[in-house]
């Protein structure tokens, strides 16, 4: 299973519109990253929060960390088309006794006009 | 710099067929690791490593071998290719050799196995 799970797995709004996406994780962790993928593109980092801070913000992003609980939303505030891209989670996953960095399965968003 | 990239864009194999996936950095990073896309199931880790000379196995290494001879070049073959390994695969990098810094993702290579 995904270390790193979002939820919801699609998520479709109209422009202007707050976006917020949530991120659960299984294990303790020492930073949670939020990534962005355009169609047929690579990804691109949008915020990394470490596991002493409870909220970052960047632009129109706002992340917040609950470690008690686990999870990480990240709210896209008034929202545009150009936002429309699948967004994931990473955190450190345990695999054959090493730390590694592993994805969630992404929450793909829809901006419309 | 032209951060992470990765050749060719497009690749259509046979069964059975090799081929090696080319992937550079010139950031001078540490780590590099690739993944591979498939729908509904995320990016999966396929291979890392934390310093030339140094790989160890992701999450779904069979089928792949990788090497890392220089710090800037991190090749992914695939010995004999089967259908199941038709996907997207990303190349990344980050700056040191934990894996917990933000990730430099190459465009990507569609690979068809058919």
């Amino acid at each position: 299973s995904q270390q790193g799970e979002e939820d919801p797995q699609a998520l479709s709004i109209q422009e202007g519109e707050n976006a917020t996406m949530n991120c659960s994780y299984k294990t303790s962790i020492n930073n949670l990253q939020w990534y962005r993928q355009n169609s047929g593109r690579g990804l691109v980092h949008l915020i990394l929060i470490r596991s002493n801070e409870r909220e970052k913000h960047s632009g129109r992003l706002r992340v917040t960390l609950d470690t008690s609980k686990k999870s990480s939303s990240l709210l896209i505030t008034a929202s545009r088309a150009a936002d429309t891209a699948s967004y994931f989670c990473a955190t450190l996953k345990r695999i054959q006794g090493a730390q590694k960095l592993v994805f969630g399965q992404g929450t793909r968003l829809t901006i419309n006009p | 710099n032209a951060g992470v990239t990765q050749t060719p864009k497009f690749q259509v194999l046979k069964t059975g067929q090799s081929m090696t996936l080319q992937c550079a950095q010139d950031m001078n990073h540490e780590y590099m690791s690739w993944y591979r896309q498939d729908p509904g199931m995320g990016l999966r880790l396929i291979h890392y490593s934390v310093g030339a000379g140094i790989t160890d196995q992701g999450e779904v290494p069979n089928g792949y071998n990788v090497s890392r001879s220089t710090t800037e070049d991190f090749p992914l073959r695939l010995l004999s290719a089967a259908p199941s390994q038709t996907s997207v695969y990303f190349c990344a990098s980050s700056y040191t050799g934990t894996g917990q810094e933000t990730q430099y993702f190459g465009p990507g290579t569609r690979l068809l196995v058919l």
